[in-house]
């Protein structure tokens, strides 16, 4: 059974760099694609963007310029890097896998809140 | 991008009650549709893909229609677990949207 779990800080400085972490267990990250994915509170889910098997990663356009997804096969995680956030960027952000559509695994989330 | 909404927003349904929600996109996804139901403190959970495909392990109480812009979810007969939260998704182009919810409570 496939199992995410998200990881990292939960509150973060305006104008700093978000990281977060999934651990991924009962799978492999060296299959399938890994996704965040970010819901702001009051907001409906944003798709931030996803990591291929094969490490070819692509990104929400509205988020591009300040987002990194990337993989550690030997620990079997994947991270998320947004940088220069501010306040919107507050959200409970979602690990999850898909085959590059439907999402079959999540995490549980975690709330990242953006705040000095 | 593709902005997917749901109606409605809210929807009381009585248990052992036909629940029907809908959501529409604003171009064609074929049917590159999921829904998904989600409680508060869990992930969510996959019910439906290729906008009617019941996931594994998915009660036959849940059923998916729809192809191009006009999409439902039908619950067949409410159980009380399955008072929740459900919003499509859209994988037919990226960015992949999702809908807002619709909230199913009990009337």
């Amino acid at each position: 059974h496939v199992q995410l779990q998200e990881s990292g800080p939960g509150l973060v400085k305006p104008s700093e760099t978000l990281s977060l972490t999934c651990t991924v267990s009962g799978g492999y990250i060296g299959s399938f694609y890994w996704s965040w994915i970010r819901q702001p509170p009051g907001k409906g889910l944003e798709s931030i963007g996803y990591m291929s098997f094969n490490g070819i990663t692509n990104y929400n356009p509205s988020l591009r310029s300040r987002v990194a997804i990337s993989g550690d096969t030997s620990r079997n995680q994947f991270s998320l890097r947004l940088s220069s956030v501010t306040a919107a960027d507050t959200a409970v952000y979602y690990c999850a896998r898909s085959n590059s559509d439907y999402f079959d695994y999540w995490g549980q989330g975690t709330l990242v809140t953006v705040s000095s | 991008e593709i902005v997917m909404t749901q109606s409605p927003a809210t929807l009381s349904v009585s248990p052992g009650e036909r629940a029907t929600l809908s959501c529409r996109a604003s171009q064609s996804v074929s049917s590159n549709l999921a829904w998904y139901q989600h409680k508060r403190g869990q992930p969510p959970r996959l019910l439906i893909y290729g906008a009617f495909t019941r996931a594994t392990g998915i009660p036959t109480r849940f059923s998916g229609s729809g192809s191009g812009t006009q999409f439902s979810l039908t619950i067949s007969s409410l159980q009380s677990e399955d008072f929740a939260v459900y919003f499509c998704q859209q994988y037919h182009n990226w960015p992949f949207t999702f809908g807002p919810g619709t909230k199913v409570d009990i009337k």
